[in-house]
């Protein structure tokens, strides 16, 4: 079945430790995106990529790192400069960017917890 | 810069309506729905691009003001199954992300 597939569902992080989330879909989609959501909170962009090895900084890009180097991955790496990760991560893609009238498409996300 | 959604939350009881709302501050190319349950990624609702036009799914349809950069989500005879957050997701022409709202929080009520 095609969609967007993230891994783990829950995911640990000792203070200081980097951790990767893993995003991988078989849509054939050109562009994916990073979204983080505190609890209660509405959905902010962290990274997103039009293209292979192409990316750009969404609104809250600091602490984290992205690549992509496939067009059906983009890892997200929560470094340990991020002071507070904890939360719900979302990645996302689409056709081509949104700016072309086309809507994006949630993976199912990870959770995320500082212990 | 983030979107403005009202009422931040609303409770209904079931077979009554509802609307929400979505303006930006930004010229905008598109308006994207989806709802949200607690825990689970946002599911898409619908699209709609500049031109004003109105779209419907079943029982929930928007529309969109282009001239005013405003949007508003039209929720008829609620269900039980319509509870969630709603959040809108705007597109303008300078950055190809969505940009979203604080979201709505929507309860139906038997």
């Amino acid at each position: 079945d095609g969609g967007i597939t993230q891994s783990p569902k829950y995911l640990f992080r000792k203070e200081g430790q980097n951790v990767t989330l893993s995003c991988e879909q078989n849509l054939n989609h050109d562009a994916m995106y990073w979204y983080r959501q505190d609890p209660g909170q509405g959905l902010r962009l962290i990274y997103y990529s039009q293209i292979v090895n192409d990316f750009q900084k969404g609104d809250i890009a600091e602490g984290y790192s992205v690549s992509r180097e496939k067009k059906e991955s983009f890892p997200l790496t929560v470094t340990s400069a991020q002071k507070n990760p904890t939360a719900f991560y979302l990645c996302a893609s689409s056709m081509t960017g949104t700016s072309s009238g086309n809507t994006i498409y949630f993976g199912e996300g990870s959770w995320l917890t500082v212990v | 810069q983030q979107p403005v959604q009202s009422p931040q939350a609303v409770i209904l009881r079931e077979g009554e309506d509802a609307v929400i709302n979505c303006s930006s501050s930004k010229a905008l190319y598109s308006v994207h729905w989806y709802r949200q349950k607690h825990g689970e990624a946002p599911v898409f609702l619908m699209i709609l691009l500049k031109g004003g036009e109105q779209k419907g799914h079943e029982k929930i349809s928007a529309s969109f003001n282009e001239k005013k950069q405003q949007s508003s989500l039209y929720l008829t005879a609620s269900q039980l199954s319509y509870s969630g957050t709603y959040f809108c997701g705007t597109s303008d022409t300078g950055r190809r992300a969505l940009t979203f709202g604080s979201g709505t929080r929507l309860q139906v009520q038997p």
